[in-house]
């Protein structure tokens, strides 16, 4: 089975611009959740989709919002980027998102913003 | 809320030692599961070992193996016999067992870099 793929893998924006990140997850996962890293604050959760819906959501502005397909693709978009959006954003997918399966991480992509 | 802690922000260790790194965590929940994940300097997180609260013996995964301690809410990750190949950021990480709403997600220590001296 292919893993979990993420696209594209760098990206350079500048502040005020908006940006689309997609993740495919494995073939048959219908859960997929959105991590944001950074030095300073670490891994912290952005959301989480399942069947199309968010189920779940952390503490992120609005600027920061996602989507899921019928394919269980998703994308993940923040709008007015800020210098602070520099991250390494990651997505995980699983098979329904319940704590007994497990998260399935993609290489992530690389945001930076000038 | 629940909250993560490892307090070694980096570790050596000499090829084919025996590493241990610390975690704790804080929690009010009885049902949780515990996890120990690597990111090699590659960045695709993978996970190494994982512990359901509920059980009183600790995982082990080949190398690998933890201490859970339940009461002092203690979760480190052993590697015996390190290899090159270990050197990576280990993360810690929680998640509540009460799927759903804003517990659902993974929840993680701010990592350990460990280095494998040859």
């Amino acid at each position: 089975k292919a893993g979990v793929t993420q696209t594209p893998r760098y990206l350079i924006k500048t502040r005020g611009q908006q940006v689309t990140l997609s993740c495919s997850p494995i073939s048959g996962h219908r859960s997929v959740s959105w991590y944001q890293q950074t030095p300073g604050q670490g891994l912290q959760f952005l959301f989480e989709y399942f069947s199309e819906t968010q189920r779940n959501k952390g503490n992120f502005p609005g600027r920061f919002s996602g989507r899921q397909f019928s394919n269980s693709r998703s994308e993940m978009n923040v709008s007015t980027l800020e210098l602070g959006d520099s991250a390494l954003y990651l997505c995980a997918s699983s098979l329904t998102g319940a704590p007994t399966y497990e998260q399935y991480f993609g290489p992530g992509t690389r945001l930076t913003v000038t | 809320a629940q909250t993560v802690t490892q307090s070694q922000p980096e570790m050596s260790v000499q090829e084919a030692e025996t590493v241990t790194l610390s975690c704790t965590y804080d929690t009010s929940e009885s049902d949780y599961y515990l996890f120990w994940y690597k990111q090699p300097p590659s960045r695709q997180m993978i996970l190494v070992i994982r512990q359901e609260a509920y059980k009183q013996q600790n995982a082990t995964e080949n190398r690998f193996s933890v201490n859970f301690q339940k009461a002092a809410k203690s979760f480190s990750l052993k590697i015996s016999d390190s290899q090159l190949g270990d050197a990576a950021m280990y993360f810690c990480a929680y998640r509540s067992g009460n799927y759903g709403g804003s517990q659902g997600n993974l929840i993680f220590g701010k990592g350990t870099k460990l280095s494998v001296k040859p």
